[in-house]
């Protein structure tokens, strides 16, 4: 069974920078089988994808947040991570951490997400 | 960036009944690379379709998707209880991965 799990601080400066990380179990983040994605969704909101991260450390951003955000994988400890710089008040949201696989022939479905952490933005 | 627009924003049914959902791309989303996922209040979402119509494991088959090119739909046919809550749509043909703001199924 394929687990995903947030971790970080729930409350972050504005002006300063949001850091997250995601373990998983179940499977191998090294095994190239699945990109790693994080998504963000505000509070009574929809969802928002960030960006992906492969194992050879590859990404892909949002571009709407691209000037900002940064993904990076550890491969020793099964984790990959999440920065995101300069936040403000608009960045609030639950962050969640998900397992991006092929289907078909397109990556892109999330089969498995973590349950999510609220981090907010707040002095 | 491809813009996903659902609709309706809330749909209210009784169990039993049928809910057709729609998902309706700004421009063609390509080798039918859109997904459907079921969200519950306080939970992750919850995978349930791929590639518009193919059912993620252990989706049950009273779901079922539809569509091409711009047009999308999913339809749960005889609405039980567990599956009153929020259903979005999302292409991943085309970076970026977009997703709709979500049609509410809520209990009349």
């Amino acid at each position: 069974q394929v687990q995903l799990q947030e971790s970080g601080p729930g409350l972050v400066k504005p002006s300063q920078t949001l850091s997250l990380t995601c373990t998983v179990s179940g499977d191998s983040i090294s095994s190239g089988g699945s990109f790693w994605s994080w998504i963000r969704q505000p509070a009574g909101g929809g969802l928002e994808w960030i960006g992906r991260i492969y194992t050879s450390g590859t990404t892909t951003y949002n571009p709407s947040l691209t000037s900002r955000v940064s993904m990076s994988v550890d491969t020793s400890k099964n984790q990959f991570s999440l920065t995101l710089n300069s936040v403000t008040a608009a960045d609030t949201a639950v962050y969640y951490c998900a397992r991006s696989i092929m289907l078909l022939g397109v990556v892109g479905s999330s089969d498995y997400w973590g349950q999510g952490i609220l981090v907010t933005v707040s002095s | 960036e491809i813009v996903l627009t659902q609709s309706p924003g809330t749909l209210s049914l009784s169990p039993g009944e049928s809910a057709t959902l729609s998902c309706r791309a700004s421009q063609s989303v390509f080798s039918r690379s859109l997904a459907w996922y079921q969200q519950k209040p306080g939970q992750a979402p919850r995978f349930l379709i791929y590639g518009a119509f193919n059912r993620a494991t252990g989706t049950p088959d009273r779901f079922s998707g539809t569509g091409s090119g711009t047009d999308f739909t999913l339809t749960i046919s005889g609405l039980e209880p567990e599956d009153f809550a929020v259903y979005y749509c999302q292409q991943y043909g085309s970076f970026p991965w977009t997703f709709g703001q979500g049609t509410k199924v809520e209990i009349k």
